[in-house]
């Protein structure tokens, strides 16, 4: 069974740092991962998809990576700012299953002033 | 602006009764999913389907839950009775096949 872990579960930082929020998956036969956003009381807002063929997507300041093999990706945010503050979750979409999402229990980021 | 829509986007009801969530997914996206979301459990998949047919429901509670696809341009999901326990957020998402998932903003259910 695909298992999804995100650390640190909760990460506070000053306006202006980079930040490395990290996700783990057990299974390595993905179609591929996907990085989403929520805010408070909010949906979620797709960040960045990277197939499995791929190393990293970037958009912006943020920058994905994904190491299939040792079942890791990282989320890079450069130049944090306080709009930046929500729950970051990542995703991955199983071969098995037609691409049935399975979630971590996210990372809550707070970008202080 | 495509986006995925959901109706009500809050509902209250009582224990027992009957609720039904209804979600527009994007035009032209042939796989549709519903998910629920709790603090104790987080984000968990309940049903998809893929060009209006279902291809799992394996995390639906099977006695008081259904989804379904009338149309393409409708998904729905029902529960009944309901339960305290089912009081979550779920959300419903539609896409296409190896691309992003696309989120509506989620109906929030109370059950008292």
């Amino acid at each position: 069974k695909q298992e999804v872990t995100q650390i640190p579960a909760a990460l506070s930082v000053p306006e202006g740092e980079n930040l490395v929020l990290n996700c783990s998956f057990t299974d390595s036969a993905i179609y591929n991962l996907q990085w989403f956003r929520q805010d408070p009381g909010k949906g979620l807002t797709s960040l960045l998809l990277i197939q499995s063929s791929q190393r990293e997507q970037t958009s912006g300041r943020l920058n994905a990576s994904l190491d299939k093999s040792s079942g890791r990706s990282t989320l890079y945010i450069a130049a944090s700012q306080p709009g930046d503050s929500a729950t970051y979750l990542c995703a991955v979409a199983l071969i098995q299953g037609a691409q049935k999402l399975v979630f971590g229990q996210g990372t809550r980021l707070t970008i202080n002033p | 602006d495509a986006r995925v829509t959901q109706t009500p986007r809050h509902k209250v009801t009582e224990m027992g009764q009957e609720v039904t969530m209804r979600c527009q997914p994007i035009l032209g996206h042939n796989t549709v999913f519903w998910y629920r979301q709790t603090m104790m459990q987080g984000l968990e998949l309940l049903a998809y389907f893929r060009n209006r047919a279902p291809l799992d429901d394996s995390g639906m509670p099977k006695d008081r839950f259904s989804a379904e696809m009338p149309d393409a341009t409708l998904a729905t999901l029902k529960i009944q009775p309901s339960e305290p326990r089912d009081s979550a957020v779920y959300f419903c998402a539609s896409g296409l096949v190896t691309y992003e998932q696309y989120f509506g903003p989620g109906t929030r259910l109370t059950v008292t």
